[in-house]
């Protein structure tokens, strides 16, 4: 089945550690983003990449850094700049011409701070 | 710029009850718009788009939206509400900027009582 995997499902991180969310697509889609999502706040763009080995930041990106080594891959750092970590973390994909394309998004991950 | 609007955070209706989720987009040309859905703990699922064809828009689970350019709406129904319809449900517009990403609605609780 094609689709879109993160892990894990649920991650803890402790004070001044940086962890990494995996997020995997197996669509062929050109395009992956990350999104951050708040109680009542909807979702904010944290990163997205249309190519292999680019990506441009969204609007919450202070904290955050990623990397699109492969066209299936696109994982999310949450370093210990970002204060404010706790979330559920989505990832997403599409195919086709910006602004046109349609969203995929895998099943998240719980972020939370020990 | 675009937005969206999403007017009342929590809705409740009966069992067999129209639904009625509301949204409103702001955006500078024309739109691409969604409806997504969340259960507790899991990521979104698509429900429709409007990708400049029909106005009106048919989904999955029985929902379907219209798009009113006059009143810049897109608005969720449902003729008849079931249990397990209770979910989150966003809106998202896409629009041919050059930027990828969509901009999500804060979001609707349906809540459906027996």
């Amino acid at each position: 089945d094609g689709g879109i995997t993160q892990s894990p499902k649920y991650l803890f991180r402790k004070e001044g550690q940086n962890v990494t969310l995996s997020c995997e697509q197996n669509l062929n889609h050109d395009a992956m983003y990350w999104y951050r999502q708040d109680p009542g706040q909807g979702l904010r763009l944290i990163y997205y990449s249309q190519i292999v080995n680019d990506f441009q930041k969204g609007d919450i990106a202070e904290g955050y850094s990623v990397s699109r080594e492969k066209k299936e891959s696109f994982p999310l750092t949450v370093t210990s700049a970002q204060k404010n970590p706790t979330a559920f973390y989505l990832c997403a994909s599409s195919i086709g011409q910006a602004g046109k394309e349609t969203q995929y998004f895998g099943p998240g991950t719980r972020l939370l701070v020990l | 710029a675009q937005s969206v609007t999403q007017l009342g955070s929590h809705v409740s209706v009966s069992e067999g009850a129209l639904v009625l989720l509301r949204c409103n987009y702001s955006s500078s040309v024309p739109p691409y718009l969604f409806w997504y859905v969340q259960y507790p703990n899991q990521g979104l699922q698509l429900l429709l788009k409007y990708t400049s064809a029909a106005t009106l828009v048919k989904g999955i689970n029985g929902f379907e939206a219209e798009f009113k350019k006059s009143e810049t709406s897109f608005h969720l129904t449902k003729p008849s509400a079931h249990m397990s319809d209770a979910a989150e449900y966003f809106c998202a517009v896409s629009a041919d900027t050059g930027r990828r990403a969509l901009t999500f609605g804060s979001g609707t609780r349906l809540q459906v009582q027996p």
